[in-house]
């Protein structure tokens, strides 16, 4: 089956630092790909659609200078939390899309800010 | 815009036993696609079940099944013979099948369900 990796798997960093997490489709060419944010025993929120060779889609609320999406190439990627603060510590999911009704999603990354 | 309901934040069921997850959404549109997903402890997501508005009949996966009720817009998951590797979180999700557009293909999720399997 289709595979997509997140690296890395947690991270910790001190606030006002900016940390990059990437989403990569290991078996397929993904045109969009997904992010997520989770809390805990909450579900998944989508914060931003990602395409490839063009401007990620932000959803409404989500500040899209604090959390930048770039999507360089058919199998990659990537989110970065600039200036990281406690509130941003949260459990992140990418998922991509292979077909029109079928997306994999990644193991996630946990974020701890400091 | 969908919205997803899932109204039992936590359910029990004694290992063997069939257990029911309710799930409601409310679309305006006409042609979707409804999901199961369930995350174990690991928290990888993982797809259960998937139905097309369009098809009558219920999905079925094995110990999985599906009530879809459309005029209800009531989509509930099924566990038969549950088993110990049953017990995680699971999402019902709604997806428009409606093609284009920058965000084609994005699930919007219910509040999920947590479920415990007793031995």
């Amino acid at each position: 089956g289709a595979v997509v990796s997140q690296h890395p798997s947690w991270v910790i960093c001190k606030s006002g630092t900016s940390v990059k997490i990437e989403c990569r489709s290991l078996d397929f060419q993904a045109t969009t790909m997904f992010w997520y944010r989770q809390f805990p025993k909450q579900s998944l929120m989508l914060m931003a659609t990602s395409n490839e060779g063009s401007k990620a889609t932000y959803e409404q609320g989500v500040e899209k200078d604090k959390f930048l999406i770039n999507h360089a190439s058919l199998t990659l990627s990537t989110l970065t939390v600039t200036s990281a603060h406690p509130e941003d510590s949260s459990f992140y999911i990418c998922s991509a899309r292979l077909a029109a009704d079928t997306q994999y999603f990644g193991p996630g990354t946990r974020l701890t800010v400091l | 815009a969908q919205t997803v309901t899932q109204s039992q934040p936590e359910m029990s069921v004694q290992e063997a036993e069939t257990v029911t997850l309710s799930c409601t959404y409310d679309t305006s549109e006409s042609d979707y696609y409804l999901f199961w997903y369930k995350q174990p402890p690991s928290r990888q997501m993982i797809l259960v079940i998937r139905q097309e508005a369009y098809k009558q009949q219920n999905a079925t996966e094995n110990r999985f099944s599906v009530n879809f009720q459309k005029a209800a817009k009531s989509f509930s998951l099924k566990i038969s013979d549950s088993q110990l590797g049953d017990a995680a979180m699971y999402f019902c999700a709604y997806r428009s099948a409606h093609a284009g557009g920058t965000s084609y293909g994005k699930l919007t999720f219910g509040q999920g369900t947590i479920l415990t399997v007793h031995p």
